[in-house]
């Protein structure tokens, strides 16, 4: 089945220091691939997205690159601030099969001043 | 848009009641989710629908869970008899289309069940 596994945190970091959140999946086929971002008490934003292999999806200085040949979409960050501060979440959409999304286990971000 | 709206926000019961959460998806969107969240389990998808019609039910716990779409601007989720261990927080999210692309979701209902 589709799977998602993400390093666990919490990763604590300074601010304007670099970030990396990993990610790797299993899937058949070729699965559209997203970050998403929950703030203490909200819901799951959607942060970037790809949707096919070499696809760097990027948004509010995030980036991540769709790597089929290391199942991998992992998360960046040049320089974080302390409003980055939040639970990241890597998720998959499949082609086929169950449409939902299949979401990993999330990496809390802490970010200090 | 007002974006995907779940009431109530915070629900506590006693172990033994009904719970009943209620979701109105972005209006448009033909596909409805449902997630709980918990520490120990993380994101669990419990139940899709697509054109109200439910899709994929196999995330649903046990027989205690039950979900409804009577139209496209609105879903329930009920448990029945409600139990401890049903404390997390549930999601409501919608997307167009039945591939899932850019999900909405909602702020969720806390729920504590004493």
């Amino acid at each position: 089945g589709n799977s998602v596994t993400q390093m666990e945190g919490p990763v604590t970091l300074s601010e304007e220091a670099f970030l990396t959140i990993n990610c790797t999946y299993t899937a058949t086929g070729y699965p559209s691939l997203f970050w998403y971002v929950q703030y203490p008490g909200e819901g799951l934003q959607l942060l970037l997205k790809a949707t096919k292999a070499d696809d760097k999806g990027s948004n509010k200085g995030f980036e991540a690159t769709y790597r089929k040949e290391t199942t991998s979409f992992h998360l960046e960050k040049g320089s974080v601030q302390v409003s980055d501060s939040a639970v990241y979440f890597c998720a998959l959409s499949a082609p086929t099969g169950r449409r939902a999304l299949t979401f990993g286990s999330g990496t809390r971000l802490q970010v200090q001043p | 848009d007002a974006g995907v709206i779940q009431s109530p926000r915070h629900e506590v019961t006693e172990m033994g009641q009904e719970v009943t959460l209620r979701c109105k998806p972005i209006s448009g969107h033909n596909s409805l989710f449902w997630y709980r969240q918990t520490m120990m389990r993380g994101l669990e998808l419990l139940i899709y629908f697509n054109n109200n019609v439910p899709i994929d039910d196999s995330g649903m716990p046990e027989d205690r869970f039950s979900a409804k779409m009577p139209n496209a601007s609105f879903s329930t989720l009920k448990i029945q008899p409600s139990e401890p261990r049903d404390s997390a927080v549930y999601f409501c999210a919608s997307t167009l289309g039945g591939e899932a692309k850019e999900v909405f979701f909602g702020s969720g209902t806390q729920l504590s069940v004493l």
